[in-house]
């Protein structure tokens, strides 16, 4: 299957910092990511789409100027927390799309606690 | 709003069992449905998946079930190893669009030896 990588797996950050998370399709490229949002024992919530080379689709209820998605190449994709808050700890995690498979293929995942 | 949602937020079985996860959608418009597994502090695994023409599929050890009248999903699991311990969710796909997925609640499964 596709291999899609995140990186930090795990970050600590002070409030009121920023943090970018990145989003790596390895053996393919991507035209279109997602990222979620999972609070302990909750499930998966779409935060966002991400579109290689235009603006990025938010869900209801995201907002935009606090989670900025960035899609420069068919295989990155950032997402940076602005000005995080406590309440912003999360894990975070990417999938791309991989157009040839039917299913969606997942990162890792990210562990942002903000201290 | 649209939602996929989950009868049993745990399950205990034992070793050499078999686990039925089971799972409501409420959007009859969508066509394809995937099972995954996550372990802990990791992202979702791949399991099986289902598209709407279809009322069954079997992978190894595991089999979807999809009744459309309904808006029912179930996983299930033969003989439950350990190695199956993990949360299960299903997943819905929306608005056509591969990967733009709907998760259900998610189910723990734990097997006991």
């Amino acid at each position: 299957g596709a291999v899609v990588s995140q990186h930090p797996s795990w970050v600590i950050c002070k409030s009121g910092t920023s943090v970018k998370i990145e989003c790596r399709s390895l053996d393919f490229q991507a035209t279109t990511m997602f990222w979620y949002r999972q609070f302990p024992k909750q499930s998966l919530m779409l935060m966002a789409t991400s579109n290689e080379g235009s603006k990025a689709t938010y869900e209801q209820g995201v907002e935009k100027d606090k989670f900025l998605i960035n899609h420069a190449s068919l295989t990155l994709s950032t997402l940076t927390v602005t000005s995080a808050h406590p309440e912003d700890s999360s894990f975070y995690i990417c999938s791309a799309d991989t157009g040839g498979f039917t299913e969606a293929f997942f990162g890792q995942g990210t562990r942002l606690t903000v201290v | 709003g649209e939602s996929v949602g989950l009868h049993l937020p745990t399950l205990s079985v034992q070793e050499g069992d078999n686990s039925i996860i089971n799972c409501a959608y409420s959007n009859s418009a969508s066509d394809y449905f995937i099972w995954y597994k996550q372990e802990s502090g990791k992202g979702p695994q791949f399991i099986i998946d289902i598209r709407s023409n279809m009322d069954k599929r079997q992978g190894q050890r595991v089999t979807v079930l999809l009744n459309k009248t309904v808006k029912h999903l179930s996983l299930q699991i033969a003989a439950t190893q350990p190695g199956d311990s993990a949360v299960y969710f299903c997943a819905e796909e929306t608005d056509n669009q591969g990967g733009k997925l709907i998760f259900g609640q998610g189910t723990e499964l734990s097997v006991k030896p």
